[in-house]
């Protein structure tokens, strides 16, 4: 049980365009969903707390008209990198949270900008 | 704020105990994690423990928790290629619906 599903695994895409990166709880509702960042060797980044029908709650320092966040349902939310460049690349991971449970994180995504 | 620190590397013979250490800094911390990264791969949740407790203990895996000294370790028996991977501990005051504070991750690597 517990399974979050994370698309895609890997993107590359030329500098400007946007990506959109989906994060889905395949066999539970998800109350909760967290986006981090993971710089290489290095250890994860919260980026923002979603809630299912709510705005995001964002972490000091990352823009929130940068990388966009929608939670329209309670298995399902995305990430969006609006306008991306090379410094966006990075490994992205959600992670989802149901009712007294711990968070199951997503497979991440791989974004190399160029 | 919090802190979580862990040693960033271990090299363990394959077939011996593996234990792998984690310090944190805020008191006030009530769930303690151990996730797992594989190359490439998101983090798999290990196990996790309530501060109100000092062991817990899941097949190869066991889980010590000081909370005086705010000291957490995990133990992996019979160590083997398949645990090459890099552990988080992770710390949170409340469970699920909260943000994890992370450590800084130990890549533990298993000799032949």
């Amino acid at each position: 049980g517990a399974v979050v599903s994370q698309h895609p695994s890997w993107v590359i895409c030329k500098s400007g365009t946007s990506v959109k990166i989906e994060c889905r709880s395949l066999d539970f509702q998800a109350t909760t969903m967290f986006w981090y960042r993971q710089f290489p060797k290095q250890s994860l980044m919260l980026m923002a707390t979603s809630n299912e029908g709510s705005k995001a709650t964002y972490e000091q320092g990352v823009e929130k008209d940068k990388f966009l966040i929608n939670h329209a349902s309670l298995t399902l939310s995305t990430l969006t990198v609006t306008s991306a460049h090379p410094e966006d690349s990075s490994f992205y991971i959600c992670s989802a949270v149901g009712v007294n449970q711990p968070q199951h994180f997503g497979d991440g995504t791989r974004l190399s900008i160029l | 704020g919090e802190d979580v620190e862990q040693s960033l590397f271990l090299s363990v013979r394959e077939g011996d105990s593996s234990v792998i250490n984690c310090t944190y800094t805020d008191s006030s911390s009530t769930y303690l994690y151990w996730y797992k990264q594989e190359p490439g791969a998101g983090l798999q949740l290990l196990t996790y423990i309530f501060s109100n407790m000092d062991m817990k203990q899941d097949q190869r895996l066991t889980v010590l928790l000081n909370k005086k000294d705010k000291h957490l370790s995990l133990r992996i028996a019979d160590t083997q290629t398949g645990d090459s991977a890099i552990y988080f501990c992770a710390e949170s005051r409340n469970f699920g619906n909260e943000k994890l504070t992370f450590g800084t991750g130990t890549r533990l690597t298993i000799i032949p």
